[in-house]
């Protein structure tokens, strides 16, 4: 079975850092580009950053130089370094696989992020 | 960067009607458009890719279509575990920059 399980989640002040993991199995991940999606308390999805086979990362703006995505695919891991957090971070961040034909599929459990003094 | 409007916010709809939600996108996509479902307190759900294709285990009442600007998810004839939020996606050619739409909350009538 496909599972992704995402960790690392917590309470942060704004400024600070925090690094999420997310364990992968059930799939040859070396193989996979990954995804971090972020979804805000009631709001909708928004990508945060991905990471090629080949380690090429892409980011949105919103967190570009703020954020750093990697994976060790000998541990079968994706991490998302997040640093100088801002309050408008805060949100459920979900690792996802790449479809390859499309989409992402499937998706962690999420894991919260709550940025506040 | 390209938009996606989904359209209507919310639709109100009884078990056994017939579901269609809207996406449109600000300028012409590709083929890469794909829908989800979010239930709450759950991850979301891939439904379809390319615009047409549903995946692994996604009922056949699941349907995509459309191109360009204009997509559509149809779901033929409700069932009680569809009432869920919806979304599309896009993905930009290069670099590869991902967007969602805003959702459409499908909820019982």
């Amino acid at each position: 079975e496909v599972q992704l399980v995402e960790s690392g989640g917590g309470l942060v002040q704004p400024g600070g850092s925090l690094r999420l993991s997310c364990a992968a199995s059930g799939f040859t991940f070396s193989s996979y580009d990954m995804h971090w999606v972020r979804q805000a308390t009631g709001k909708g999805l928004e990508w945060v950053s991905a990471i090629g086979t080949a380690g090429d990362t892409y980011y949105p703006g919103s967190v570009k130089g703020r954020f750093t995505i990697s994976r060790e695919n000998a541990k079968n891991s994706l991490y998302l370094q997040m640093n100088s957090l801002r309050a408008g971070d805060t949100a459920v961040y979900y690792c996802a696989r790449d479809g390859i034909l499309g989409g992402f599929d499937p998706w962690g459990q999420g894991t919260l992020v709550t940025v506040s003094s | 960067e390209i938009v996606l409007t989904q359209s209507p916010a919310t639709l109100s709809l009884s078990p056994g009607e017939r579901a269609t939600l809207s996406c449109r996108a600000s300028q012409s996509v590709s083929s890469y458009l794909a829908w989800y479902q979010q239930k709450p307190g759950q991850a979301p759900r891939l439904l379809i890719y390319d615009a047409s294709n549903r995946a692994t285990g996604i009922p056949a009442r699941f349907s995509g279509s459309g191109s360009g600007t204009d997509f559509t998810l149809t779901i033929s004839s409700l069932e009680p575990e569809d009432f869920a939020v919806y979304y599309c996606q896009q993905r930009s050619n290069w670099p590869p920059v991902y967007t969602f739409g805003q959702g459409t909350k499908l909820e019982i009538k």
